[in-house]
């Protein structure tokens, strides 16, 4: 059962604006994880945070974490075309499953 | 640098046919996971297993099993395919649970897109 629900489901938006994806999730978690996909490849890790974490940095990415509303957003900063991809959240649950949410479309364009 | 790998990037089959989706890890790591992924369902887990010999049944796991005989190896195996099982196929591989602070990640391969006819 999918436990991430990321919003929206696309985004469009042009390079150099920022673009803001949200995540909600109904159980417990021990951490939240963030991931970028390019068309027709792999999951590539962008970000963790822990369940008593509220907010992280990295690069260009900042990600927040509200475990009192069970969501979490991911904010990437200045974006590039480059940056066109589906990322998705996935939460890490006490048993140690990792559950995906169905993710959100980027297109930035140049 | 973790390394998982995946026998093949793409592979057709025809229905009926008996499947193996290789996957091997190079980091000693004790757990390893298949996912399937579809447009509009996301990445839904079928099997995983936390140790030599042992498996555990995911979300979805009807039409699949699973065999792990090396800590390093966990193949997903197809029994008689079907036009439904016609996804992209992930394989996961992480450390054991509750040995990072909560920082617990997987790494996944890069997958096999699998076609079945």
């Amino acid at each position: 059962s999918q436990q991430g629900e990321e919003d929206p489901q696309a985004l469009s938006i042009q390079e150099g604006e920022n673009a803001t994806m949200n995540c909600s999730y109904k159980t417990s978690i021990n951490n939240l994880q963030w991931y970028r996909q390019n068309s027709g490849r792999g999951l590539v890790h962008l970000i963790l945070i822990r369940s008593n974490e509220r907010e992280k940095h990295s690069g260009r990415l900042r990600v927040t974490l509200d475990t009192s509303k069970k969501s979490s957003s991911l904010l990437i900063t200045a974006s590039r075309a480059a940056d066109t991809a589906s990322y998705f959240c996935a939460t890490l649950g006490q048993e140690g499953k990792l559950i995906f949410g169905q993710g959100t479309e980027l297109s930035v364009k140049p | 640098d973790v390394k998982v790998t995946q026998s093949s990037r793409y592979l057709v089959k025809r229905t009926g046919e008996k499947v193996f989706l290789e996957c091997v890890q190079d980091m000693d790591h004790e757990n390893m996971f298949w996912y399937r992924q579809d447009p509009g369902l996301g990445l839904r887990l079928i099997y995983f297993s936390y140790d030599v010999k042992m498996k555990e049944k995911g979300d979805i796991p009807e039409g699949y099993s699973v065999s792990r005989e090396k800590k390093e190896r966990f193949s997903l195996i197809l029994e008689s395919a079907s036009t439904n099982q016609t996804s992209m196929y992930l394989c996961a591989s992480s450390p054991i649970f509750g040995t990072s602070g909560g920082g617990e990640t997987q790494y996944f391969g890069p997958g096999t897109r699998l076609l079945v006819l």
